[in-house]
């Protein structure tokens, strides 16, 4: 069935230092991607999308590429921030079912 | 965007007795909501699926008569946790789609907060 595998944390990163968090999908069909954020003792905003194989979404400096020939979705940011710390989840939509990945959680010290 | 309500925000009760959640979609009408447990430091899981005027889809493993939902109208569904006990203590999420356009996304509550004691 389909389902969504990405890296596990927790990842601890320096402000500034790069951001990449790993996500794979498989999936029938032509599956929208997600990435959400949970901050502390919050529900999952939405944070960037890609709806088709190429796609690029991007947000707040984070970026993630739909890639069919990998299917692959890794979420990606340059230069992280201490407000960036959360915990990050890959999603995929299949006939709208989604799907998470495990979560991710990144903390970012000054 | 699209905003979507959870009531209340946090909620401690006893064993034994009945807790509602209540989720509303402020300025949208959505279909389908979507019910979601989440344990600590795990990933969202999908409890029911639920349409507004028809009965809920549980998952399995999901007891529809300890988890009660209703989705009585296009911007409101309430999941009742029914003899809550200590072991349903849990971050509760729903979720709601809108009825067209992007009606893939999904627009997460804020989550509710049920300790049982």
């Amino acid at each position: 069935g389909d389902s969504v595998t990405q890296m596990e944390g927790p990842v601890t990163l320096s402000e500034e230092a790069c951001l990449t968090i790993n996500c794979t999908y498989t999936a029938t069909g032509y599956p929208s991607l997600f990435w959400y954020v949970q901050y502390p003792g919050e529900g999952l905003q939405l944070l960037l999308k890609a709806t088709k194989a190429d796609d690029k979404g991007s947000n707040k400096g984070f970026e993630a590429t739909y890639r069919k020939e990998t299917t692959s979705f890794h979420l990606e940011k340059g230069s992280v921030q201490v407000s960036d710390s959360a915990v990050y989840f890959c999603a995929l939509n299949s006939g709208n079912q989604f799907y998470f990945g495990t979560g991710t959680s990144l903390t970012v010290i000054p | 965007g699209a905003v979507v309500s959870q009531h209340p925000s946090r909620v401690i009760c006893k064993s034994g007795t009945s807790v509602k959640i209540e989720c509303r979609s402020l300025d949208f009408q959505a279909t389908t909501m979507f019910w979601y447990r989440q344990f600590p430091k795990k990933s969202l899981m999908l409890m029911a699926t639920s349409n507004e005027g028809s009965k809920a889809t549980y998952e399995q493993g999901v007891e529809k008569d300890k988890f009660l939902i209703n989705h009585a109208s296009l911007t409101l569904s309430t999941l009742t946790v029914t003899s809550a006990h200590p072991e349903d203590s849990s971050f509760y999420i729903c979720s709601a789609a809108g009825t067209g356009g992007h009606s893939y996304e999904q627009y997460f509550g804020p989550g509710t907060r049920l300790t049982v004691t």
